[in-house]
């Protein structure tokens, strides 16, 4: 049964400072991995996906990794912002159903 | 914007009281999602319809009821919920059910049972 882990729960940073979230999952034979952004009390905003076979996608600031050999993925923020500030949900698909991590809150400081 | 609406956006309700939640798309999607997501946590998948079918249904208790009307609309009946069905209900999309098409969130509703 795949497991999807992110670490750590809350951050907190300065802003203009590069980051990156981590996510893991358990079962290596991922069909891809999807990042989402969550502002309270909305819905979730799909930022990046990254299919099997790729290792990773950009979109501006914002670079995501997968190496399934590792079981990891990463999400780097360049030059974060405070508009940055929501909770960051990795999701992992092998079953063609979404399991979701636990999310990483991101707080950036002006 | 989201492309995916959700309404309403609150709702309170009795645990006698029979309502629906609706949610609409006009991505030309195939693919739509019913999931729950209570303070906290991560949204949990509750029923997935393809091409207007039930597909999946996560074992989902029978006071949840979905509907698919056509392609672009979906449809949640509640009655007889209990407190603690109180949650986010989030509606998503996908070009297809298959694994490589992103999901498309709505904004949510918002759901209280006294």
């Amino acid at each position: 049964k795949q497991e999807v882990t992110q670490i750590p729960a809350a951050l907190s940073v300065p802003e203009g400072e590069n980051l990156v979230l981590n996510c893991s999952f358990t079962d290596s034979a991922i069909y891809n991995l999807q990042w989402f952004r969550q502002d309270p009390g909305k819905g979730l905003t799909s930022l990046l996906l990254i299919q099997s076979s790729q290792r990773e996608q950009t979109s501006g600031r914002l670079n995501a990794s997968l190496d399934k050999s590792s079981g990891r993925s990463t999400l780097y923020i360049a030059a974060s912002q405070p508009g940055d500030s929501a909770t960051y949900l990795c999701a992992g698909s092998n079953t063609g159903k979404l399991i979701f991590g636990q999310g990483t809150t991101l707080q950036v400081k002006p | 914007d989201t492309e995916v609406t959700q309404t309403p956006k609150h709702l309170v309700m009795g645990m006698t009281n029979k309502k629906s939640l609706k949610c609409e798309q006009h991505m030309g999607h195939r693919a739509m999602y019913w999931y729950k997501q209570k303070a906290k946590k991560p949204p949990e998948l509750m029923f997935v319809y393809s091409y207007e079918k039930l597909s999946i249904n996560e074992s989902v208790p029978s006071r949840f009821s979905p509907e698919c009307p056509n392609s672009s609309l979906l449809n949640l009946h509640l009655h007889a919920l209990q407190p603690e069905d109180s949650a986010l209900y989030l509606c998503a999309s996908s070009q297809w059910d298959r694994v490589n098409s992103p999901l498309h969130f709505g904004n949510g509703t918002r759901l209280t049972v006294t």
